[in-house]
C-alpha cells in the first residue's frame, strides 16, 4: 500500500541530546514537509524540500535539521537548541506534478510525539 | 502572510443531525486552494474536502460539505448526518501560490458527536 510512515510513534529525550524523526514515503511524491503541533494551536511548518538535496526553512526552522538525500526519505532532527521541543510531529507529502494525485494537496503521515524527560 | 481564523473552538452535535463548522482567511491572491483536515484521537491528519478557488461550485464529498463565499473570505464545512466517528478536531487550511508551498493552518475546532 502507498503512503507515509513516521517512526518512532513515542520518542523520549533528554535534555541535551539529539533525536532524529524518520518519515519515509512511497507515493512518489516531489516535496516533504514537517510540520509541529502544540496544544490548542493549528500546525507549525518547520521545514519543507521540493526537490532532492533542496530544503528551505519554514516559520518555526530555529534548532531543527533536516537534510533531503533521497525522493523517499525526509528526516527531521530535533537538536539540544530547541529550547522546548515536547510536541507532535507530522511528516507530509506532495506531488508537484502529473500522476493522479492533485498537485494542491498534501498528505500525512500518523506522526510522532516527542516528549523532553 | 495569510491568516486563517477558526472562531469555534469547541462544538458538539447529536447523532444524525446536522452542523456547520466556520473558517474565515484573509489572503489578497486571487487564486488559491481551501482544505479541511480531520484529526480524529489517533491523531492521523485526513483530507476531508478540498476547494479550489477559481471554481464557484461548492465542493462535495459525501456527507461533507462546504459553503465558499470567496468575496467574503469564507469557508465553512457541513457535516450531515452526524455520525460517532466524526468525533475530531476539524482544521481549515489555506495555499496560496505565495505560502511556499506549505498549508497554513486555523487552530482548529474540536467537534464532539453524542449519541
Amino acid at each position: 500500500d502507498g503512503g507515509i510512515t513516521q517512526s518512532p510513534k513515542y520518542l523520549f529525550r533528554k535534555e541535551g541530546q539529539n533525536v532524529t524523526l524518520s518519515c519515509e514515503q512511497n507515493l512518489n511524491h516531489d516535496a516533504m514537509y514537517w510540520y509541529r503541533q502544540d496544544p490548542g494551536q493549528g500546525l507549525r511548518l518547520i521545514y519543507y524540500s521540493q526537490i532532492v538535496n533542496d530544503f528551505q526553512k519554514g516559520d518555526i526552522a530555529e534548532g531543527y535539521s533536516v537534510s533531503r538525500e533521497k525522493k523517499e526519505s525526509f528526516p527531521l532532527t530535533v537538536t539540544s537548541a530547541q529550547k522546548n521541543p515536547t510536541a507532535f510531529y507530522l511528516c507530509a507529502s506532495k506531488a508537484l506534478a502529473g500522476g493522479t494525485t492533485f498537485t494542491d494537496t498534501q498528505y500525512f503521515g500518523p506522526g510522532t510525539r516527542l516528549t523532553v524527560l | 502572510a495569510q491568516t486563517v481564523t477558526q472562531s469555534q473552538p469547541e462544538m458538539s452535535v447529536q447523532e444524525a443531525e446536522t452542523v456547520t463548522l466556520s473558517c474565515t482567511y484573509d489572503t489578497s491572491e486571487n487564486n488559491y486552494y481551501l482544505f479541511w483536515y480531520k484529526q480524529p484521537p489517533s491523531r492521523q491528519m485526513i483530507l476531508v474536502i478540498r476547494q479550489e478557488a477559481y471554481k464557484q461550485q461548492n465542493a462535495t464529498e459525501n456527507r461533507f460539505s462546504v459553503n465558499f463565499q470567496k468575496a467574503a473570505k469564507s469557508f465553512s464545512l457541513k457535516i450531515s448526518d452526524s455520525q460517532l466517528g466524526d468525533t475530531a478536531m476539524y482544521f481549515c487550511a489555506f495555499l496560496g501560490p505565495n505560502s511556499g508551498y506549505a498549508l497554513n493552518f486555523g487552530k482548529g475546532t474540536s467537534l464532539l458527536v453524542t449519541p
